[in-house]
C-alpha cells in the first residue's frame, strides 16, 4: 500500500494568515494527488483534484501543487469556515489510501 | 437531487455481522463506481472497497485490511449497494460512508458526493 503522510497534524492560525499543509507518498504518485476537507460531523468534500485542479465552486484562496511524492495545500488567507480537518488521498494505485488529517484551528 | 443514504448501522458483538445499505436518489449505480470509506471515531478516512459496473462488467475491489471479511453487492431493482460485513471486530467500530468515485472525462477522479454516514459500534 502506498503510505500518505500530512503534517502538521493540527495547526492554529490568525484568520488571514497563509496556511500550508504538507503531504508525503511512500513512492511516486505523479500527481494523483486529492484534497478533501472535512468539518465536523460532516462527509469530506473535495478541493482540490490532480494535485493543483481547484474544484468548481472552491473559493480560490485553496491551491495545490505538487508532483511525484511531495504535495502542499495552502490557504492563501484563512477564513473562519476553513475550520476544519484536511486529507490528502492518492489514487495512483488501489488500495486508495489517505494521509492521517490536518486539523486547522483559529489562533 | 442526487444523493447517497448509508443505513444500517448499529451495535452488534465481536464476531458478529452486520450489513449496511446504501441507497442512491438521482443517479444510477449503473454509471458509477461506488466505494465504502470509514472513519473510526476522531480517526482518518480508510478505503474499504469498491464496486463497479461500467461498460456492464461487475468490478469489485477491496482493501487488504477488510478482504475476505467484507463483501461489496448490488441491487439493480433497488438502486441499492450493500457491504457485508463479518466476523466484526472492536477495531471495526465507524461511521462507513458510501462514495461515488466520480471521473472527468475519464481523465480526473475524486470523490465527488457522499452520504452522511451510518456508525457501526462493534461492543460487547
Amino acid at each position: 500500500d502506498i503510505q500518505m503522510t500530512q503534517s502538521p497534524s493540527s495547526l492554529s492560525a490568525s484568520i488571514g494568515d497563509r496556511v500550508t499543509i504538507t503531504c508525503q507518498a511512500s513512492q511516486d504518485i505523479s500527481n494523483y494527488l486529492n484534497w478533501y476537507q472535512q468539518k465536523p460531523g460532516k462527509a469530506p468534500k473535495v478541493l482540490i483534484y490532480d494535485a493543483s485542479n481547484l474544484k468548481t465552486g472552491v473559493p480560490s484562496r485553496f491551491s495545490g501543487s505538487g508532483s511525484g511524492t511531495h504535495f502542499t495545500l495552502t490557504i492563501a488567507s484563512l477564513q473562519p469556515e476553513d475550520i476544519a480537518t484536511y486529507y490528502c488521498q492518492q489514487r495512483d494505485t488501489l488500495p486508495l489510501t489517505f494521509g492521517g488529517g490536518t486539523r486547522v484551528e483559529i489562533q | 437531487e442526487v444523493q447517497l443514504v448509508e443505513s444500517g448501522g448499529g451495535l452488534v458483538q465481536p464476531g458478529g455481522s452486520l450489513r449496511l445499505s446504501c441507497a442512491a436518489s438521482g443517479l444510477s449505480f449503473s454509471d458509477h463506481y461506488i466505494d465504502w470509506v470509514r472513519q473510526a471515531p476522531g480517526k482518518g478516512l480508510e478505503w474499504l472497497g469498491r464496486y463497479g459496473n461500467i461498460a456492464k462488467t461487475d468490478t469489485t475491489e477491496y482493501a487488504p485490511s477488510v478482504k475476505g471479511r467484507f463483501t461489496i453487492s448490488r441491487d439493480e431493482s433497488t438502486n441499492s449497494m450493500y457491504l457485508q460485513m463479518n466476523s466484526l471486530k472492536s477495531e471495526d467500530t465507524a461511521v462507513y460512508y458510501c462514495a461515488r468515485w466520480f471521473t472527468v472525462a475519464g481523465a480526473y477522479w475524486y470523490f465527488d458526493l457522499w452520504g452522511r454516514g451510518t456508525l457501526v459500534t462493534v461492543s460487547s
